[in-house]
């Protein structure tokens, strides 16, 4: 257990609503990360986040934007959701263990645009 | 750019038997980190194992095994004594730069 949680698990909203996301971890990891996974697609970055108020673009960012104002929680936002942002998203943190970097994943969003 | 691709959509084994997962990938990276996560139907991503580009050995976890060949740049999962909780979706992954590269996946059933 990394000590990752996200909320809501489950979110049904209607085009052209704003949503947020939450991600929230208890041990201080500097790099924090949001993925979209859809079928065929595997997992795929949207934004990262390597510090607070530091964030970068994935290789699916349009149309999200993020913010890191803590260490602890990473906000993704849709601004006008689309049906082609439903789709299971994932927060996941950066360990470093030694020299090693590990990512681990929080339990998923599952969102509905209708 | 990375890619990672994983060429087998499904598979199947029955238990205790063996069963290997293929996984290629394509970088212009020395210094690189490739991880095998398992998804079962719960959709919790659990890392399985990791191996270091710099190791020659090949990682072992318990019954999970790797088969690195890096000049090949080919990067096999190999379950031994397959069980029924091993059901899931196994994911390939490229780390370097602090970001991972994931392939699509294969689905793995274990059968009784």
């Amino acid at each position: 257990d990394a000590g990752i949680t996200q909320s809501p698990r489950h979110k049904v909203t209607e085009t052209g609503t704003p949503v947020t996301l939450r991600c929230h971890q208890t041990e201080n990891h500097r790099y924090m990360y949001w993925y979209r996974q859809d079928p065929g697609h595997g997992l795929r970055l949207i934004h990262y986040s390597y510090g607070v108020k530091d964030t970068d673009k994935g290789e699916v960012s349009d149309g999200y934007s993020v913010s890191r104002s803590k260490t602890e929680d990473f906000l993704l936002t849709l601004e006008s959701a689309t049906s082609s942002q439903t789709s299971v998203y994932f927060c996941a943190i950066s360990v470093r263990e030694g020299a090693r970097e590990t990512q681990y994943f929080g339990p998923g969003t599952r969102l509905l645009v209708l | 750019a990375q890619t990672v691709t994983q060429s087998q959509p499904e598979m199947s084994v029955q238990e205790a038997e063996t069963v290997t997962l293929s996984c290629t990938y394509d970088t212009s990276e020395n210094n690189y980190y490739l991880f095998w996560y398992k998804q079962p139907p719960s959709r919790q991503m659990i890392l399985v194992i990791r191996q270091e580009a710099y190791k020659q050995q090949n990682a072992t976890e318990n019954r999970f095994s790797v088969n690195f060949q890096k000049a090949a740049k080919s990067f096999s999962l190999k379950i031994s004594d397959s069980q029924l909780g091993d059901t899931a979706m196994y994911f390939c992954a490229f780390g370097a730069t602090n970001k991972l590269i994931f392939g699509t996946g294969t689905l793995l059933a274990v059968q009784p």
